[in-house]
This record gives structure tokens, sequence and C-alpha cells, in this order.
């Protein structure tokens, strides 16, 4: 049984370039969400995509978006790379039941650096 | 606004003695509380979760913990280290009523032999 799958597993981008990380859920899940996890931060929450749709978004500007594919998959694009972008991204998947109440499953993330 | 507190950077403690690494919460409504590890360059691995009950949760590995309503604390406890459960510990809450985790910012354990 796969766990969730993130790619690539690490990246090198320049100020000003965009990025498009992905991500595939554990088997059985459905629901998609985005953290973003500063050196010595815990992860602070980006996105969560149902349904091929964003449900849920947390304190970061516009430049974060995303998508959901039918197969439940999801991609995390960034526009215009800052240097304070650089970080580990990590995919959590989960069941969609509205109660939150069943643990969201992580990737092992995507390292961004920003030269 | 509901948050997370986790008020130790580093918990160091001795192979074969008990840890504790502690966890504080501030949210609206029921709590919904979840403890996470992470290993060097690596994602979040689920340890345990409290919903609703006992207030003693047992998880992965050995790792238990105590919630505490009056104190609004959700600390993780195991009764004997281990050299390889060094690694940074991560406690979280949902923020309600959405799905959105709130996470602490980590407490790294060092477990010396």
């Amino acid at each position: 049984d796969a766990g969730v799958t993130q790619s690539p597993t690490h990246l090198i981008k320049t100020r000003g370039q965009q990025v498009t990380l992905r991500c595939s859920p554990k088997s059985g899940h459905d629901t998609v969400s985005w953290y973003q996890q500063a050196l010595g931060q815990g992860p602070q929450f980006i996105f969560q995509y149902y349904e091929e749709e964003e449900r849920q978004r947390g304190n970061f500007p516009d430049r974060f978006s995303g998508h959901q594919f039918p197969n439940y998959s999801s991609e995390l694009n960034v526009n215009a790379l800052l240097l304070g972008d650089s970080a580990l991204y990590l995919c959590a998947s989960s069941l969609f039941q509205g109660l939150g109440n069943q643990p969201q499953h992580f990737g092992d993330g995507t390292r961004l650096s920003i030269l | 606004a509901q948050s997370v507190a986790q008020p130790e950077d580093q918990v160091n403690v001795a192979e074969g003695n008990p840890l504790t690494v502690k966890c504080t919460y501030s949210v609206s409504g029921n709590p919904y509380l979840f403890w996470y590890v992470q290993y060097p360059n690596r994602g979040l691995q689920f340890l345990l979760k409290y919903i609703t009950g006992d207030n003693l949760v047992k998880g992965s590995y050995g790792f238990e913990a105590e919630f505490n309503k009056s104190q609004t604390s959700f600390h993780l406890k195991k009764p004997s280290a281990l050299v390889s459960d060094s690694a940074l510990y991560l406690c979280a809450v949902r923020e309600n009523p959405t799905d959105k985790l709130i996470f602490g910012t980590g407490t790294r354990l060092q477990v010396f032999p």
C-alpha cells in the first residue's frame, strides 16, 4: 500500500522563477493538503484540495496556487520565487469526512532552495 | 486565535529513562490533538491522536500522551527512551471547524546512550 509520494525530492531555483511540486495521495485518500516547513519551524498550512477545488487556505499570498486532478493527485505552484520561499514543502493526504478526526498522512517532502 | 505551544526547543534524556515532551494548546470548542515525529530529511509520521474518551492515549512505538483539559495540555510520554527515538516531535491541533492542522514549533528529543 503506497503512502504519500512527492516529487521531486530536491529542487534549486533562483529568485523570480516559478516552480511546480507534485504529490500523489495515499491509496484510498481523496483530500490533499500542502504545508510549508521553514528550517527550525513547524509546518504552516498553505491550502487544502478536495473534489478538485481549493477548500481552505492559510495565510499565504496568491503566488502560491494549486490544483487537484481527477485521480486525487495534486500540484503546488509557486510564482515569482523569493529567498524566503526556501523550505521543505510537505504534502498530506486524508479521507474527507467533514470531521477532521483522522490523522493526515504526510509524504517525505520536497526541499526547495532559492538562490 | 487557535494555537499550539511547545515550550522546550530541546529535551535531553538518557537511554532507558522516561521521557516527556510538553505541549499546550488553545482552541475554540473540543480539541482534536495529534503528535507527529519527524526524522532528518523525512516527512511527518503519525504517533497518536486524542479526539474524545480516555485521557490517556496510547500510540505507536510505545509512546502515549495524557490529555488534561483543565491545563489545556497534551504531553507526550514514553516509559523508557531509546536512542532511536531521537528526532523532532511536533504537536498539532485541528483548527475548528476546518481540517487545517496548526503545529507547534517542535521539540528536538536527544536520547543519549
